[in-house]
């Protein structure tokens, strides 16, 4: 049964602190996608990717944030420094996309981050 | 920002009653996607309808796209209590990348 793997599940970081979340894209798929999902905000697009090119990053804060696919089995989000306004579910999304068209996404679990 | 504005945005049913969603989006798009949220769980997707098509079903899922509104609806059928949950609609632009870009959502509850 294919699916997104995230890690961690959950982390408790103190403000300051470097926090990098990773993920398992579905074997085959193309397209990797970052949310971030708060109440107020609902999902946010942090991030994505098609054939481990960064094709859109403008959803994320520049001066802490950075996304990356080292290699096509695994994307990483990091935050440096983290502060506790980031504090929120951040959800990873794979799928095989073309230009111009997305495709359906599947999502991990989610990485439920809280900055103390 | 939201692309999707899913429309209300919260609704509470009986057991065996329909419940109808909408969502309405601002630019054109290439397609439209409905996903499913359970509490503290990922998002699973329900159905695609692409700009040329006017309606989809899905088992007791059945969706409209009007494009000259710029707006979209998923009816559930028969509800039971197990679609609790939150629901989404998702939109790419079209002529532009393929980002999807996701709505607030509608907490729908069906009570038993």
């Amino acid at each position: 049964d294919a699916r997104v793997t995230q890690t961690p599940r959950d982390k408790v970081t103190e403000m300051g602190q470097e926090v990098t979340m990773r993920c398992q894209p579905i074997l085959g798929h193309n397209t990797v996608f970052w949310y971030r999902q708060t109440m107020m905000q609902g999902l946010e697009l942090l991030a994505y990717f098609r054939n481990r090119a960064p094709l859109d990053d403008s959803g994320m804060p520049k001066d802490r944030f950075s996304a990356e696919m080292p290699d096509a089995t695994l994307a990483t989000l990091k935050i440096q420094p983290s502060e506790p306004r980031d504090s929120a579910v951040y959800f990873c999304a794979s799928g095989w996309g073309l230009a111009g068209d997305t495709g359906e996404l599947f999502f991990g679990e989610g990485s439920r981050l809280t900055v103390l | 920002s939201q692309q999707g504005e899913e429309d209300p945005q919260a609704l509470s049913i009986q057991e065996g009653e329909n419940a109808t969603m909408n969502c309405s989006y601002k630019t054109s798009i290439n397609n439209l996607q409905w996903y499913r949220q359970n509490s503290g769980r990922g998002l699973v997707h329900l159905i695609l309808i692409r700009s040329n098509e006017r309606e989809k079903h899905s088992g007791r899922l059945r969706v409209t796209l009007d494009t000259s509104k710029k707006s979209s609806s998923l009816l559930i059928t028969a509800s039971r209590a197990a679609d609790t949950a939150s629901y989404f609609c998702a939109t790419d632009s079209q002529g532009g990348s393929e980002k999807l870009v996701f709505g607030k959502g509608t907490k729908l509850t069906v009570n038993p």
